[in-house]
C-alpha cells in the first residue's frame, strides 16, 4: 500500500488567500484526522471523520477552516482566507476502526507559509 | 482535561549509551497509549501501542512499558540511526479516536 498521500508537499501562499490541502487516505481504512504541528502547540487534531461523515471538529481554530470528505478515498482542508500564524505543517492520518487497535498511520505532511 | 507531558524535551546520547524517555499522562480514562517516532520533514510513524499498566512490548533497541501514570521508551545501546523525535499519544474511554499527543522528545545519538 502506498501509505496516506498528501498533496501539496510545500504550500507558500499570500496572506488572505485560499489554501486547500488534499489527502489520500490508506484504501480500507474508515477514519480520517487532519491535525496541525508547530513549535510551540506541538501535534493538534484539527477534526477527524469515521465513515467521511465529521465525528469531532473542536479543534477548528475558527470559520476561515472548513474541511470535507466526499468519499472514502479523498478529504481536503481549506483554508481561506489564510494568514500568516496558519504557517505550520499539516498532517493527515487513517485508521481503520474495528477490532480496538486504533492505530493511526500519518502521510508526509504539507508545508504551509503564509507571508 | 487530558495532558501528556514528556521528559526530557531534548536528550543526547553517545552511541551504545542506554538511556529512557518518559511520558506522563492525565486522562479521565486511559484506553491506549501510543508511541511514535518522526524524522525531520516526515510524518510521525507507529512504533508501539500499550493498552493496560504493566504490559511491555520490544523492537529491536526499543522497549515500551506502561504504568498507571506513565509509560517509559526505553532504548538499549541506541545507534545513530535512533535519532529522531519520539512522540507519545493517549486515547481515552469512551468512543473518541481523539488522539492526544505530547510535545516529544528529540533524541540525537553521536557516533
Amino acid at each position: 500500500d502506498a501509505g496516506v498521500i498528501q498533496s501539496p508537499r510545500h504550500e507558500v501562499t499570500e496572506m488572505g488567500q485560499e489554501v486547500t490541502l488534499r489527502c489520500k487516505p490508506i484504501s480500507g481504512h474508515n477514519s480520517l484526522f487532519w491535525y496541525r504541528q508547530t513549535m510551540m502547540r506541538g501535534l493538534e487534531l484539527l477534526i477527524y471523520f469515521n465513515n467521511n461523515v465529521p465525528i469531532d471538529d473542536s479543534g477548528m481554530p475558527e470559520d476561515r477552516f472548513s474541511a470535507k470528505m466526499p468519499n472514502a478515498s479523498f478529504s481536503t482542508l481549506k483554508i481561506q482566507p489564510s494568514e500568516p500564524r496558519d504557517s505550520a505543517v499539516y498532517f493527515c492520518a487513517s485508521s481503520f476502526r474495528g477490532g480496538g487497535r486504533n492505530i493511526q498511520y500519518f502521510g508526509a505532511g504539507t508545508r504551509l507559509s503564509v507571508l | 482535561e487530558d495532558q501528556v507531558t514528556q521528559s526530557p524535551e531534548a536528550l543526547r546520547l553517545q552511541e551504545g549509551e542506554s538511556s529512557s524517555l518518559n511520558c506522563s499522562y492525565t486522562v479521565s480514562g486511559l484506553r491506549g497509549l501510543f508511541w511514535y517516532r518522526q524524522d525531520p520533514g516526515k510524518g510521525p510513524e507507529f512504533l508501539f501501542t500499550l493498552y493496560s499498566a504493566g504490559e511491555e512490548k520490544e523492537k529491536e533497541r526499543l522497549k515500551a512499558t506502561l504504568t498507571k501514570k506513565e509509560s517509559f521508551l526505553h532504548i538499549t545501546a541506541p545507534k545513530p540511526e535512533d535519532s529522531a523525535t519520539y512522540l507519545c499519544a493517549v486515547i481515552t474511554q469512551g468512543g473518541s479516536e481523539k488522539l492526544v499527543f505530547g510535545k516529544g522528545t528529540k533524541l540525537t545519538v553521536n557516533p
